[in-house]
């Protein structure tokens, strides 16, 4: 069963291009929603979070955008470069309490120069 | 001044075989958790300590048994290993404190069954 919905499974675009990714979930009992970026060989590493109370939070080239109602939420890299190319999970956290993680399946992007 | 550690890096080892996967962290965390990346990059969280107590514990086959001597290791040990047990196994560690959720990986330990 999975909880968190990710697409599209792979991406490719050109260098300054705005490569969307988008995920879904069903268990409103999820309070934080993390992005992590993954190099080869490297492990996942946070890129940025939101909480549901907001609709959007910018770090630097990277924008989350939270759809609290439709249960949506969605990473866009303005001005990609790339340095980008990477694998991209969002995920959801299941419990305070256990701070549990559940992931999407990912998203390989590749920014061509 | 690694953050989160794993050893070894690489196994590759014979069916029915014992092993085990070490780490360790040196941010201070409370909470450490192992998680396994199968071979369609899918990550999916195993087991999760915080202050040596096991407090995550996912469907997983009683042949992996993580161990937490102090708050600063959590290793993972497989007996018994099958095929499906080749993947990438990731310690992470985290706070665990309100606005700060982060969880930091380590680099990652590749298993391989033969």
């Amino acid at each position: 069963q999975q909880q968190v919905k990710q697409s599209p499974q792979s991406l490719i675009v050109q260098k300054g291009g705005i490569p969307i990714i988008n995920c879904a979930y069903e268990n409103t009992a999820f309070d934080y929603f993390p992005w992590y970026q993954q190099f080869p060989g490297k492990g996942p590493a946070l890129l940025i979070a939101i909480r549901p109370d907001v609709s959007e939070k910018k770090e630097g080239r990277f924008t989350i955008s939270f759809n609290k109602s439709a249960k949506q939420f969605s990473l866009h890299i303005m001005d990609s470069q790339p340095g980008d190319s990477a694998t991209y999970f969002c995920a959801a956290r299941q419990s305070y309490n256990t701070d549990k993680l559940i992931f999407g399946t990912g998203t390989r992007l590749q920014v061509f120069p | 001044d690694t953050a989160v550690s794993q050893t070894p890096k690489y196994l590759v080892t014979q069916m029915g075989n014992d092993k085990s996967i070490k780490c360790e962290q040196n941010l201070g965390h409370d909470t450490m958790y192992w998680y396994k990346q199968d071979s369609k990059k899918f990550l999916k969280i195993m087991f999760s300590y915080n202050n040596k107590e096991l407090i995550i514990n996912e469907t997983v086959p009683n042949r992996f048994s993580p161990k937490s001597p102090d708050k600063a290791h959590l290793n993972l040990h497989i007996n018994s290993l099958e095929l499906g047990d080749s993947a990438v196994y990731f310690c992470a560690s985290s706070p665990r404190l309100a606005g700060q959720e982060t969880q930091y990986f380590g680099p990652g330990t590749r298993l391989l069954v033969l």
